[in-house]
């Protein structure tokens, strides 16, 4: 059964960091994987779509990684602005499924 | 403009009182899905649909139902709700086409239900 992990569960950096989100999952067996942001009390906004056969994708200062045989993904957000804050998930589907699993998150806040 | 539209955003209901949570989506997408958003457990998925008359049970589907009469509408059904199903439900829907963001997920706005 597929399980999705994310490290740490909260963040708190100055403004101006670059920083890591983690995301492990244990079937490597995936069709994609994406990462989300969620503000309070809002929906999940899509913010990179990484296919099985890339390594990586950016969306300005964004950028996605993604190691299917280690079981790991990564989100470099590079300059990080307050207006950063908020909770990241990423999400994987398996091959052959629409059944999407997420992970659980990583409330971010960045600090004025 | 892409949206996924649910409604209602807000609900407070009682036991047992049955009620439809609605969802559309005007991008044509053939996948869609609902899920439930809990602290400490995540989203989780209930049920999820390829296609018009075609859906299938995710993780958590007890005491859901849902139906794909229409391929912009996938309702949400608690046919007697209870105190556990309180929660935060969100409909999503996405292209079933692959390659490119073609799988990318569209979320709506979330709909908060409090059952007592």
């Amino acid at each position: 059964k597929q399980e999705v992990t994310q490290i740490p569960a909260a963040l708190s950096v100055p403004e101006g960091e670059n920083l890591v989100l983690n995301c492990s999952f244990t079937d490597s067996a995936i069709y994609n994987l994406q990462w989300f942001r969620q503000d309070p009390g809002k929906g999940l906004t899509s913010l990179l779509l990484i296919q099985s056969s890339q390594r990586e994708q950016t969306s300005g200062r964004l950028n996605a990684s993604l190691d299917k045989s280690s079981g790991r993904s990564t989100l470099y957000i590079a300059a990080s602005q307050p207006g950063d804050s908020a909770t990241y998930l990423c999400a994987v589907t398996t091959s052959g499924t629409y059944k999407y699993i997420f992970g659980t998150g990583t409330r971010l806040k960045v600090l004025a | 403009e892409a949206q996924v539209t649910q409604n209602p955003r807000y609900l407070i209901t009682v036991t047992g009182k049955k009620l439809t949570v609605t969802c559309s989506q005007n991008m044509n997408h053939e996948y869609m899905s609902w899920y439930r958003q809990d602290p400490g457990l995540g989203l989780r998925q209930i049920y999820y649909s390829m296609n018009v008359e075609v859906t299938d049970k995710g993780d958590v589907p007890e005491g859901y139902k849902v139906s794909r009469k229409e391929k912009r509408n996938f309702p949400l059904i608690l046919e007697s709700p209870s105190p556990n199903q309180t929660s935060l439900y969100f409909c999503a829907s996405s292209s079933s086409s692959g390659g490119g963001d073609g799988n990318t997920i569209y979320f709506g706005e979330g709909s908060w239900l409090t059952v007592v």
